[in-house]
């Protein structure tokens, strides 16, 4: 049963480092949503992409995050400089092309910085 | 107003217990919702969908009131199991991407024995 890969599940960075987040969308699926939920707190909408193509990054920061989803290979969150502020679980789902809101989850990335 | 709002709870409730949750929303276009489950550390996992008036499996009914704007998710019989967290989750209506969806802070439920 192929779901939603991400990984690595752990992730630890220094302040200032780089971290790369990557997922593989279930089998059939063309949709990858990325979603960041900071401690305490609810699950925040980030990026929404297709191969290719970035349909809605209106929940991104401004700076220091991209996303991508290339034609071959895993989607990718990107946080460059990373600081305190962006330990948080990452979670990637991904939903088949006319379903944009059935949307099923990978296990997350669990991102902390030191 | 939150586009999505919850009783963060907690509820504790005895196994066998009845619990219902309520979460308004406050798109009155919006036509589908969604209750997620979300264990400790884990990823949120689709629980029901209600796209009218309501939807039933098993011991979970979620019902729909567009008058007054909220989703409520019913639990019966509570097993050890059901301990979780439970997302409201609203998709946008109108102008922003149908892929967007908006999750609600989530009502935390622990069932004891």
């Amino acid at each position: 049963n192929a779901g939603v890969m991400q990984n690595p599940r752990h992730l630890v960075r220094r302040r200032g480092q780089e971290a790369r987040l990557r997922c593989s969308p279930m089998k059939g699926h063309s949709h990858v949503y990325w979603y960041r939920q900071l401690p305490e707190e609810g699950l925040k909408f980030m990026v929404y992409l297709q191969k290719e193509n970035i349909i809605d990054e209106s929940g991104m920061p401004k700076e220091r995050f991209s996303a991508e989803f290339p034609k071959e290979g895993p989607s990718i969150l990107r946080i460059q400089q990373v600081v305190r502020g962006d330990s948080a679980a990452y979670f990637c789902a991904s939903s088949p092309r006319d379903r944009e809101n059935i949307q099923y989850f990978g296990a997350g990335t669990r991102l902390s910085v030191l | 107003r939150k586009e999505v709002e919850q009783d963060p709870g907690p509820f504790n409730v005895p196994e066998g217990a009845t619990v219902a949750f309520n979460c308004t929303y406050s798109n009155s276009a919006s036509q589908s919702f969604f209750w997620y489950r979300q264990d400790c550390r884990k990823e949120p996992k689709l629980l029901m969908s209600v796209y009218s008036s309501g939807n039933e499996d098993g011991r979970f009914t979620a019902q729909l009131n567009r008058a007054s704007q909220y989703i409520s998710l019913l639990i019966r019989d509570s097993k050890l199991s059901d301990s979780a967290t439970y997302l409201c989750v609203a998709p946008p209506a109108g102008g922003t991407s149908y892929g967007k969806l908006t999750f609600g802070q989530g009502t935390i439920l622990t069932v004891h024995p």
